[in-house]
């Protein structure tokens, strides 16, 4: 079956970084195109970035651009996400989300979530 | 960017009873509309998309539909496993933008 475990969140000071990684399994993870989405304490769902399934395009939030950068590997199936200059509104549940397809822009599959908090 | 307007933000019904959840789009996303249940603790869950075309393994007591830029989520009898929030998410371009939510809970 489909497993996503996302790894690599924790405290951290504003204007640090994190890296972020996502562990697939259950699928050809070079097939899919994968997302990360992250939900702000309170807050409703918000898209973060997103990686085709060749890594040959790549898409950003306005609130992360310039600052987050997505990744893959797809001999070892994992996804990143490294995380720069974060703020204060950067802490969230971060969500590692498979593709329905290799570009449809539907999430079939989500992990679990690791917890950034972004606090002096 | 699109917006999606979702409401309720919270509902109230008895087990067995009809539920529905509407999202307005602020432009036409043709039928790009999807809906997932969040449970705290659990992965979130993709229950409908394209509309309503329904994700292999949800019950069909789900349901989806649209009129024009509103796009509805219906539970045709509530149950209580369907304790949770639902959102709607709109995929035909990026940025990919959800709505704020709806809880619903047993009374």
């Amino acid at each position: 079956q489909v497993q996503l475990v996302e790894s690599g969140g924790g405290v951290v000071q504003p204007g640090g970084s994190l890296r972020l990684s996502c562990a697939a399994s259950g699928f050809t993870f070079s097939s899919y195109g994968m997302h990360w989405v992250r939900q702000a304490p309170g807050k409703e769902l918000e898209w973060v970035s997103f990686l085709r399934f060749d890594g040959s395009n790549k898409n950003y939030a306005d609130s992360v651009k310039g600052r987050f950068t997505i990744s893959r590997d797809n001999s070892k199936n994992t996804l990143f996400l490294q995380m720069n200059s974060l703020r204060v509104e950067d802490t969230a549940v971060y969500y590692c989300a498979k593709d329905l397809d290799w570009q449809l822009l539907v999430f079939d599959y989500w992990g679990q979530g690791t917890l950034v908090t972004v606090s002096s | 960017d699109i917006q999606m307007t979702q409401s309720p933000s919270s509902l109230s019904a008895s087990v067995g009873n009809r539920v529905t959840i509407t999202c307005r789009a602020s432009q036409d996303i043709s039928n790009s509309l999807a809906w997932y249940q969040l449970k705290p603790g659990k992965a979130p869950k993709l229950l409908i998309y394209a509309t309503s075309t329904l994700q292999s393994g949800v019950p069909s007591r789900f349901s989806g539909s649209r009129s024009g830029t509103d796009f509805t989520l219906t539970i045709s009898s509530l149950q209580p496993e369907d304790v949770a929030t639902y959102y709607c998410h709109k995929y035909n371009v990026v940025p990919l933008t959800f709505g704020g939510g709806t809880k619903v809970e047993i009374k």
